[in-house]
Parts: structure tokens; sequence; C-alpha cells
């Protein structure tokens, strides 16, 4: 069975760069077959999606935030992560780690994250 | 960029039939997925690839998509059924995941 946690600080100033870790346990990142992916929802909205990574470091972004948004992979250590530079209030939001079957394009979100709170604030 | 359209709020009495509606322009030449999402908690795929079901989704779940709408359908709803409902397209010209607004199911 396939686990997402995600990781890093939940308070962040203005300005600064959100920094967020997922670790994947019950599967290997760099076995291939799945695009892993962050996804955030702000607090009574709904979601919105960040961007993939595969194994290979072949991403994808959202283009609303693309010029903000740098996600990258750690085989090693099984991991992937988000950078979003410049944040903001607007960027206060619960963000998910996800993965979902690789193919021509993205297939559906199979498996979620628990999500994590980030709150920008001074 | 491409917009998923969906109802706020959809009302259904227990046992009855719910059905929840996601329009976007050509939809039905796109795979649409739908998720179910509790206070608190995650999202939770329920319907994948317009009507496909994952291992663990009542059959009471039921997708379609054709035209410019694609529906979620919940046959004998059950209270604990009650949830945002979200569908989601990949836009393959923009190379974006999209979701809809959402819809937040009341049983009644």
């Amino acid at each position: 069975q396939v686990q997402l946690q995600e990781s890093g600080p939940g308070l962040v100033k203005p300005s600064q760069t959100l920094s967020l870790t997922c670790t994947v346990s019950g599967g290997s990142i760099s076995s291939g077959g799945y695009y892993w992916s962050w996804i955030r929802q702000h607090p009574g909205k709904g979601l919105e999606w960040i961007g993939y990574i595969y194994y290979s470091g072949s991403t994808y972004y959202n283009p609303s935030l693309k010029s903000r948004v740098t996600i990258s992979v750690d085989t090693s250590k099984n991991q992937f992560s988000l950078k979003l530079s410049s944040v903001t209030a607007a960027d206060t939001a619960v963000y998910y780690c996800a993965r979902a079957p690789y193919g021509d394009y993205p297939g559906p979100v199979d498996y979620w994250g628990q999500g994590t709170l980030v709150t920008v604030s001074s | 960029s491409y917009v998923l359209t969906q109802p706020p709020s959809v009302s259904v009495a227990p046992g009855k039939t719910a059905r929840i509606t996601c329009g976007g322009n050509n939809i039905g030449s796109k795979s649409v997925h739908w998720y179910q999402q509790k206070p608190g908690q995650a999202p939770v795929l329920v319907i994948y690839y317009d009507s496909d079901r994952p291992s663990g989704i009542p059959e009471r779940f039921s997708g379609s998509n054709s035209g410019n709408t694609a529906t979620l359908t919940i046959s004998r709803v059950e209270a604990g059924d009650e949830a945002d409902y979200y569908c989601q397209v990949w836009d393959s010209s923009s190379d974006l995941a999209v979701f809809g607004g959402g819809t937040k199911l009341t049983v009644l």
C-alpha cells in the first residue's frame, strides 16, 4: 500500500520561499510508472493543481504558478519536493502531495497524502 | 485555459439518486475523473476515465461523459455520501490538470 507524507514548515513569512517534501513509502519513485504531484486547496475552496514530476526529472507546471514553482525529485531518499518562491497570503493553503499514473498524459490521482496546512504570515 | 463548471450544491434524500454535473467545452473528448472529499480529509478517487470505478468504491457510484457534460451518478444515496465532489481533466492543449470548482452534496 503506497503512502505519501508531506513535511515542512507550517508557517512561512511573506516574500520567502515555501518548501515542502513528500516522502513515499510502499513503492519506489525510481521504478517509474507514475507522476508525482503537488496540489493545493485554499481554505474553504477548491483544488488547484501545482505540478507533476516524473522520476526522470521531467516536469509539468501550472502556468499560473510556473514562474515561482520548482518541483524536484530525490530518488535516493524516495522523496519529491516543492519550492514556491515569493509567497504571499494568497499562498496560504493545504498542500497535498499525490501520485498519478504515467502515460501519454497524467492519469487520475490515485493516492494522496494527508495534506499539510501552510500559512503565510509575518 | 480550459474551464470545468460544477453546480455549487446538490441536495438529495436518502435512498434517492444524486447526479452531479461537470460542464466543459467538448468535455466528451476528454477523460474525466471524479474525487470525493469529506471535511478534514484528503480527496478520494471515486470514478476515473469517465466511468471506471476503483476497487473499494461501491457500485452505487457511476459516471458518464458525452458532449459538453460529464455526470457523476450516486444511486441509493446514503448519509455517508455527504461530501464535496470534484471533477478533473487533463487539458492537453495547455499541459494542465484542471479541477472543477466542486459540488457540495447534502443528504437531506
